[in-house]
């Protein structure tokens, strides 16, 4: 059975740099079968798509959040990680580590399998 | 990017009874759409892909139509444990994109 699980300070200070790392186990990140995101939800919100990452290194990122985004894979301890810099306010959220699946080579764009989540508050 | 609109915000429906939800999608999105369940405290449940493609293990009871720019997800007989919000998605063009969901409440 595929699990994700989140990992990462609850708290970062505004200015500052949120780092969350997204440990898979019953399922590698190094298959190219699946593709890795990190997917967010604001208290009380909507989702938010952040990026996602393959084995090979290859990444794709949200436009509203590129330019702070870098998300990275170690596929030798099965994980994958986000980091998001220049935090505000605005960046605290429930923030989800999610697999999908490739298709034909490419991101399935659907998401099967979700770690639990993390809440993030960004406060001083 | 592509806006999904959800309606309506909330839905009041008694056990038993029939629900149906709608999302509608700012421009063209082909199939390439799925529904999302979630619980309070909980992640996101994949329901439905491909518009009408049900999840593996999700009930018959779920079913989604559609294609284009207007979508539906429809849950024939609603059970106690359906009762949650509801997320659509495309993933038609980048940024993927979600509705702002669908409050499925007991009537």
């Amino acid at each position: 059975q595929v699990q994700l699980q989140e990992s990462g300070p609850g708290l970062v200070k505004p200015s500052e740099t949120l780092s969350l790392t997204c440990t898979v186990s019953g399922g590698s990140v190094s298959s190219g079968s699946y593709y890795w995101s990190w997917i967010r939800q604001p208290p009380g919100k909507g989702l938010e798509w952040i990026g996602y990452i393959y084995y090979s290194g290859s990444t794709n990122y949200n436009p509203s959040l590129k330019s702070r985004v870098t998300i990275s894979v170690d596929t030798s301890r099965a994980q994958f990680s986000l980091k998001l810099s220049s935090v505000t306010a605005a960046d605290t959220a429930v923030y989800y580590c999610a697999r999908d699946r490739t298709r034909s080579g490419y991101s399935s764009g659907w998401y099967d399998y979700w770690g639990q989540g993390t809440l993030v508050t960004v406060s001083s | 990017e592509i806006v999904m609109t959800q309606s309506p915000a909330t839905l009041s429906v008694s056990p038993g009874e029939r629900a149906t939800l709608s999302c509608r999608a700012s421009q063209s999105v082909s199939s390439n759409l799925a529904w999302y369940q979630q619980k309070p405290g909980q992640a996101p449940r994949l329901l439905i892909y491909g518009a009408s493609t049900r999840a593996t293990g999700i009930p018959a009871r779920f079913s989604g139509s559609g294609s284009g720019t207007e979508f539906t997800l429809t849950i024939s007989s609603l059970q106690s444990e359906d009762f949650a919000v509801y997320y659509c998605q495309q993933y038609n063009n980048w940024p993927i994109t979600f509705g702002q969901g669908t409050r499925l409440e007991i009537k």
